[in-house]
């Protein structure tokens, strides 16, 4: 498959201090770059998304960066809360229309 | 919640057999897309749906097929099911061919 692992990396921040979870994408031709967040028991939500031809985007407390050159990808989750702890997946338009995930980031907020 | 909805939320059946999954998209959404996600494989893309037909199409087995009704649900049929089917399946809908996609709250098959 095109995940790969299930140790999950996990970060755990303090509450009000920002979070950055990182993930490496491995296709150059993806138009676009896609962040999800899986809280226990739901199904992934949609939270931001950055075309290729952009170096940042922010959204409400969240911002993504995209380093092209080293096809690297960033989500930044300003004063992070207890209801942002959550599996976080990245993912790129590989093939198309079709989605490929990263194998995720658990995030731990501490109160 | 995402609107879009998903039935059975659990499923519980035997090796051999076949199911069907449900989704509901959300309204007005044409796409519906379907994913696996398995603790050995993360979430897989199985394949999508866009107005009735076909659109793209990922890992998805001989063995499961899918399709999109013209009221826009959607359903998933898995046959000869194995152990390792065991997964979360998820569906989810988007307006029309993007990647902002809405996901449903999961059906978890267990093939015992």
């Amino acid at each position: 498959g095109e995940s790969v692992g299930l140790h999950l990396p996990t970060l755990s921040v303090q509450e009000g201090d920002n979070s950055i979870i990182n993930c490496a994408y491995s296709n150059s031709a993806s138009d676009y770059f896609i962040w999800y967040k899986q809280e226990s028991g739901k199904g992934p939500q949609f939270i931001i998304d950055i075309r290729s031809n952009m170096d940042k985007r922010q959204g409400q407390r969240v911002t993504v960066l995209l380093n092209k050159t080293v096809k690297h990808l960033s989500l930044q989750i300003a004063a992070t809360q207890p209801g942002d702890s959550a599996v976080y997946f990245c993912a790129e338009n590989k093939y198309g229309n079709k989605l490929v995930f990263g194998a995720g980031t658990i995030l731990r907020v501490k109160s | 919640d995402s609107g879009v909805t998903q039935t059975p939320k659990h499923l519980i059946t035997a090796t051999g057999q076949r199911v069907t999954l449900r989704c509901s998209p959300r309204s007005g959404d044409l796409s519906v897309y379907w994913y696996q996600q398995s603790l050995d494989q993360g979430l897989q893309f199985l394949i999508q749906y866009y107005n009735g037909e076909e659109r793209a199409k990922g890992n998805i087995l001989e063995r499961f097929s899918a399709q999109q009704f013209p009221d826009l649900h959607s359903e998933l049929n898995l046959s000869s099911l194995e152990l390792g089917d065991s997964a979360l399946y998820f569906c989810a809908s988007s307006r029309d061919n993007s990647y902002e996609q809405y996901f449903g709250p999961g059906t978890r098959l267990t093939v015992t």
